[in-house]
């Protein structure tokens, strides 16, 4: 079975450029979230989609950064412009949320590390 | 969301039982307990879920108490390869179904020959 695939996974650029993270999520599911890991903050969620739409982007730091999912199967995270704060490993999950359940089991891509010069 | 209490770092050998402690005082009664490891490079992958006593897959044994205060992951026989951090979370029983995770810092596990 194809797990959730993130692209690419690694990506350095330099600060000011724009950066584009791709996710495919498993195929059947429903949530798609968007979390990021530093050393100094941990894992940290920035935003979950249910059927495409976004439920709650509270976790997103700042207006540089945005996200879509024009389908399915398809979810990018956007930051515009790019600075060194922005430096991280970025994990996409998704999960297949159903009424009244209990915290379905999330599936975690490999993650995108990132480095903002 | 309750509040999850869990050693920074453990050590261990192959061949051992591996017992990790979450302390979660304040969780509410519709609170399931649920782990999650991560191995180095990789996302964190679901482990195992329970709300009582005792409830056993195959990868490990997951023991709640009657005050479900705390919870107790349990790897029987670990090898090298269950090096990881292992993070413990509360999670409510919602109506929507799907759970917005928040890990802390999770307990860092270092299995040696």
């Amino acid at each position: 079975d194809a797990g959730v695939i993130q692209s690419p996974r690694h990506e350095v650029t330099e600060m000011g450029q724009e950066v584009t993270l791709r996710c495919k999520p498993i195929s059947g599911h429903n949530s798609l979230f968007w979390y990021r890991q530093t050393m100094m903050r941990g894992l940290e969620l920035l935003i979950y989609f249910n059927n495409n739409v976004p439920i709650d982007d509270s976790g997103m730091p700042e207006d540089r950064f945005s996200a879509k999912m024009p389908n399915a199967s398809f979810s990018t995270l956007k930051i515009q412009p790019s600075e060194p704060r922005d430096s991280a490993v970025y994990f996409c999950a998704s999960s297949l949320a159903r009424r009244v359940a209990v915290g379905p089991p999330q599936h975690f891509g490999d993650g995108t590390r990132l480095s903002i010069l | 969301l309750a509040k999850t209490t869990q050693p920074i770092s453990m050590d261990s050998y192959e061949g051992q039982e591996v017992n990790i402690t979450c302390s979660h005082n304040n969780i509410a009664t519709n609170d399931y307990i649920t782990w999650y490891q991560q191995f180095p490079s990789q996302g964190p992958r679901f482990i195992i879920q329970g709300y009582k006593t005792k409830v056993t897959n195959e990868v490990a044994s997951l023991f709640i108490p009657a005050d479900r205060k705390s919870s107790t992951l349990s790897l029987p026989r670990v090898s090298l390869s269950d090096t990881a951090v292992y993070y413990c979370l509360v999670l409510p029983r919602g109506s929507t179904g799907f759970q917005k995770l928040v890990f802390g810092t999770g307990t860092r596990l270092l299995v040696s020959p």
